[in-house]
């Protein structure tokens, strides 16, 4: 079946540094693969997509690239701030058929300090 | 409206009592989704609607779990005879269409105590 496995948190980093979630899926076929991030006492938002194996996707200066190769879609950003605190999720979509719904990971909660 | 709306935000329930959760969708959003989220847990999905379409109703955990949708409008997320296992933050999400090139709008949830 369809899964989605992150780095369990919590991840406790400084302002400016570097930060990496790493996430792996487990999916048939071709998903499209998510970061969604849910800060405190709101709803999740997407962060950022990729649709197609190699494909980058990019928003607020968080990266993650789609590798077919290693089933994976690394978060990354390269100097944190304090607002970025926040629980991050990964999610892949299969689409087709009846599999067309978002399976999530269990989040990694970040913690950025000043 | 601007987003998509649950309510209540908050739901504090007697064991074997049932409750019944809200969620008004973006206009014009033909998709919707119930997802729950347990303590420590992922996204687990529930329930799915299209349109006037037979729901998707596979993620549901037992018959105890119910939900409906008048056509693209508002959704109710019925659990009957609750039990302690049932406390989650219960989440809705709505998108134009159903797909990974749609984006997905999710409202704040809703949190479910049960004692």
């Amino acid at each position: 079946g369809n899964s989605v496995t992150q780095m369990e948190g919590p991840v406790t980093l400084s302002e400016e540094a570097f930060l990496t979630i790493n996430c792996t899926y487990t999916a048939t076929g071709y998903p499209s693969l998510f970061w969604y991030v849910q800060y405190p006492g709101e709803g999740l938002q997407l962060l950022l997509k990729a649709t197609k194996a190699d494909d980058k996707g990019s928003n607020k200066g968080f990266e993650a690239t789609y590798r077919k190769e290693t089933t994976s879609f690394h978060l990354e950003k390269g100097s944190v701030q304090v607002s970025d605190s926040a629980v991050y999720f990964c999610a892949l979509m299969n689409y087709g058929g009846s599999q067309g719904n978002l399976i999530f990971g269990k989040g990694t909660k970040l913690s950025v300090k000043p | 409206g601007a987003g998509v709306s649950q309510s209540p935000s908050n739901k504090v329930t007697e064991k074997g009592k049932d409750v019944e959760l809200r969620c008004d969708p973006i206009s014009g959003h033909t998709a919707l989704y119930w997802y729950r989220q347990r303590l420590g847990q992922g996204l687990e999905f529930l329930i799915y609607f299209q349109g006037n379409s037979a729901p998707d109703k596979s993620g549901l955990p037992s018959d105890r779990f119910s939900a409906e949708r008048t056509g693209e409008s508002v959704s109710t997320l019925t659990i009957q005879r609750t039990q302690q296992e049932d406390s989650a933050v219960y989440l809705c999400a709505s998108s134009l269409e159903r797909g990974p090139y749609y984006g997905y709008t999710f409202g704040s949830g809703t949190r479910l105590t049960v004692v």
